[in-house]
């Protein structure tokens, strides 16, 4: 069974720092590229990164580029992402997502079970 | 790329068929997604390359479209197929999702 178990949210004050982490299970996860998305309470979903099988070749959406960065440790199945200068608009709920293997890249197959990042004084 | 997705929210009684609508901003051929959201809990991929079913999914979930347009229909509602739904592309990064059609019983 594909299972992606999501740990490391948590209150954070503006300006501050946060990593979470997923770890994966069911799958030989060096296979597959992996994205977060995250959906802000109450709203819609928006995608914030991607990483390749590899670890070689990462995407950022503009809203968090230059503050957030995505790795994996395909020695542990875990895949992670480090949030820094963080700002209230970057509250909400974090999941990570597999990619499945197909012709085309972007199909978000398997989603973790999210984990809420509140970033408040 | 925007996507939008009609209507906002969606009446319909058990048994009966409902239609929801997405519609791109540009042409994104048939890389589109739906996906499924129930309250508090994540996203379940559905169909994916607008008419292909993911592993689980019921026949009575089927999706259509190409280019802009894109339907998802659920033939015969069930009590646990009200929830909120999105369409995502993955045609051109950055890939984006609509805005969501919350299905509630009529």
């Amino acid at each position: 069974e594909v299972q992606l178990v999501q740990s490391g949210g948590g209150l954070v004050q503006p300006g501050g720092s946060l990593r979470l982490s997923c770890s994966a299970s069911g799958f030989t996860f060096i296979n597959y590229a992996i994205h977060w998305v995250r959906q802000a309470p109450g709203k819609g979903l928006e995608y914030v990164s991607t990483i390749s099988s590899n670890g070689d070749a990462t995407y950022y959406a503009d809203s968090v580029k230059g503050r957030f960065g995505i790795s994996r440790d395909n020695s542990k199945n875990t895949l992670y992402l480090q949030m820094s200068s963080l700002r209230a608009e970057d509250t909400a709920v974090y999941y990570c997502v597999r990619e499945r293997l197909a012709a085309a890249a972007g199909i978000f197959d398997y989603w973790g079970q999210g984990t809420l990042v509140t970033v408040s004084s | 790329i925007g996507m939008t997705q009609s209507p906002a929210t969606l009446s319909v009684s058990p048994g009966e068929r409902a239609t929801l609508s997405c519609r791109a901003s540009q042409s994104i051929n048939n890389n589109l997604a739906w996906h499924q959201q129930k309250p508090g809990q994540a996203p379940r991929l559905l169909i994916y390359g607008a008419s292909t079913r993911a592993t689980d999914i019921p026949a009575r979930f089927s999706g259509s479209g190409s280019g802009t347009e894109f339907t998802l229909t659920i033939s015969s509602l069930q009590s646990e197929d009200f929830a909120v739904y999105y369409c995502h592309q993955y045609n051109n990064w950055p890939y984006t999702f609509g805005q969501g059609t919350k299905l509630e019983i009529k």
